[in-house]
């Protein structure tokens, strides 16, 4: 499978607890994108990397958020004394650079319970 | 503010039949617009691609039509099937930026 895996699938965590979450862009994309989706609603843009760079955060991003993508390969977006209100589901999406039209393929998503 | 905004919420479709849902956005300046498809539980997959000077676009049974100037678009997808249930979003790209604003989907229920 060459598409955009997302590890866990899923993640149940007590309320205080640190998580963190993994993406596999398609290998030759060099941007990636993290986004966060509440049920109902459209997902709402977190963070984006062009390669190993973070060029964009949202404010949605608080200081308990961090998005990593060391090697400009695979990123990963913790969540430091997660809240209630941490619960959702965050996507990840890539895309290539060289695309003009920026096609942005997201992954299954990880689906975070916060109890 | 950059808005995405669509309707219906939700539909109920009897398998057959042709539906049309909306999107009117007020994200400027405008890139570009697209309709993704996202089965629950899963991620948003892209059904068509819009740009400024693009009136409609078709992929299989889906059509996309845009009016720029009045900042609308809509999907209309013909003879449903069972599998066309799902969430439907809209979503534009601002010129320059790099991120994307979604629309909060129609969920469509196709029936037997």
């Amino acid at each position: 499978d060459t598409g955009v895996s997302q590890n866990p699938r899923h993640k149940i965590t007590k309320r205080g607890q640190n998580v963190t979450f993994r993406c596999d862009p398609i290998s030759e994309h060099n941007r990636l994108y993290w986004y966060r989706q509440t049920l109902g609603q459209g997902p709402e843009f977190l963070t984006y990397f062009q390669n190993e760079a973070q060029l964009e955060k949202s404010r949605l991003l608080s200081d308990r958020f961090s998005a990593e993508r060391p090697k400009g390969s695979f990123s990963t977006l913790e969540i430091q004394r997660t809240e209630q209100g941490d619960s959702a589901m965050y996507l990840c999406a890539s895309s290539f650079m060289g695309d003009h039209a920026d096609t942005q393929y997201f992954g299954p998503g990880t689906r975070l319970t916060v109890l | 503010k950059n808005q995405v905004e669509q309707s219906p919420q939700s539909l109920i479709i009897l398998e057959g039949k042709n539906c049309t849902l909306q999107c009117n956005y007020t994200v400027s300046p405008f890139s570009n617009l697209r309709w993704y498809k996202q089965d629950t539980g899963r991620g948003p997959v892209s059904l068509t691609i819009m740009t400024f000077s693009e009136n409609t676009k078709s992929n299989g049974r889906y059509t996309a039509t845009l009016d720029a100037d009045t900042k609308q678009s809509s999907l209309h997808i013909t003879a449903s099937q069972l599998s066309d249930s799902a969430s439907y979003i809209c979503v534009v790209r601002r010129t320059g930026a790099n991120n994307l604003f979604f629309g909060t989907g129609t969920r469509l229920t196709v029936i037997p």
